[in-house]
């Protein structure tokens, strides 16, 4: 069983660079995240999507863009690089987007460096 | 404002015994989720427990247990029996509506050590 799969798990970009973060779960899984870890602060959501096609912005989504053709597979780019998109990203599904039960599935997280 | 508060950063116990790790939550929503998760130090989170709102009963699984507490805004995850593999950072969280979704809302974590 695969889950939340992210790719890659570690990555070092200088500033000014763009990359893609890739996400893909196998559980048919209508909603899909990213969120952002960063020390003392908890997680905080980037992007949401509930469906393929659909996509909205979270709390923190300034730098980062998201698309969703497929309900696999939901990446997340950064367009430029910054010093402060330092972090360690988690993707992370759901069955359920708009209730309240419902686990949520977190990929193994994927830690970025920017220099 | 929607707030989760974990007040310990960080926390001793002694390994065989309950350790009971507070999380208060603050919304005007009347229909919400809330959740525990286990971060070990590998980075994956690891969901341990859920309780809804309308829940009259506090959640159970195995060894976990939550203390709701609706009328205090309070969500306390109890570890019983801990053993050394529980140390880890644990986080609370509240799943609210956001937009046409929900989202999670995540305190800062306790990270509990457990003493053989």
């Amino acid at each position: 069983n695969a889950g939340v799969t992210q790719t890659p798990k570690f990555q070092v970009l200088k500033t000014g660079q763009s990359m893609t973060l890739q996400c893909a779960q196998d559980m048919n899984h209508e909603y899909m995240s990213w969120y952002r870890q960063d020390p003392g602060m908890g997680l905080r959501l980037i992007h949401y999507s509930v469906g393929a096609g659909i996509t909205d912005q979270g709390e923190v989504p300034n730098g980062y863009n998201v698309s969703r053709s497929t309900t696999e597979d939901f990446p997340l780019r950064l367009l430029s690089a910054a010093p402060s998109q330092t972090s360690v990203y988690f993707c992370a599904s759901s069955s359920r987007p708009q209730g309240f039960t419902g686990e949520l599935f977190f990929g193994e997280g994927s830690r970025l460096t920017v220099l | 404002a929607q707030k989760i508060t974990q007040t310990q950063p960080g926390m001793f116990v002694q390994e065989k015994e309950a350790v009971t790790l507070d999380c208060t939550y603050d919304t005007s929503d009347q229909s919400y989720g809330l959740f525990w998760y286990k971060q070990p130090s590998s980075g994956e989170m690891i969901f341990l427990i859920y309780q809804g709102s309308y829940d009259e009963q506090n959640a159970t699984e195995g060894r976990y247990s939550l203390n709701f507490q609706k009328a205090r805004k309070s969500a306390n995850l109890v570890i019983s029996a801990s053993q050394l593999g529980d140390s880890a950072m644990y986080f609370c969280a509240m799943r609210v509506l956001y937009n046409q979704g929900g989202k999670l809302i995540f305190g800062q974590g306790t990270e509990l050590s457990v003493k053989p």
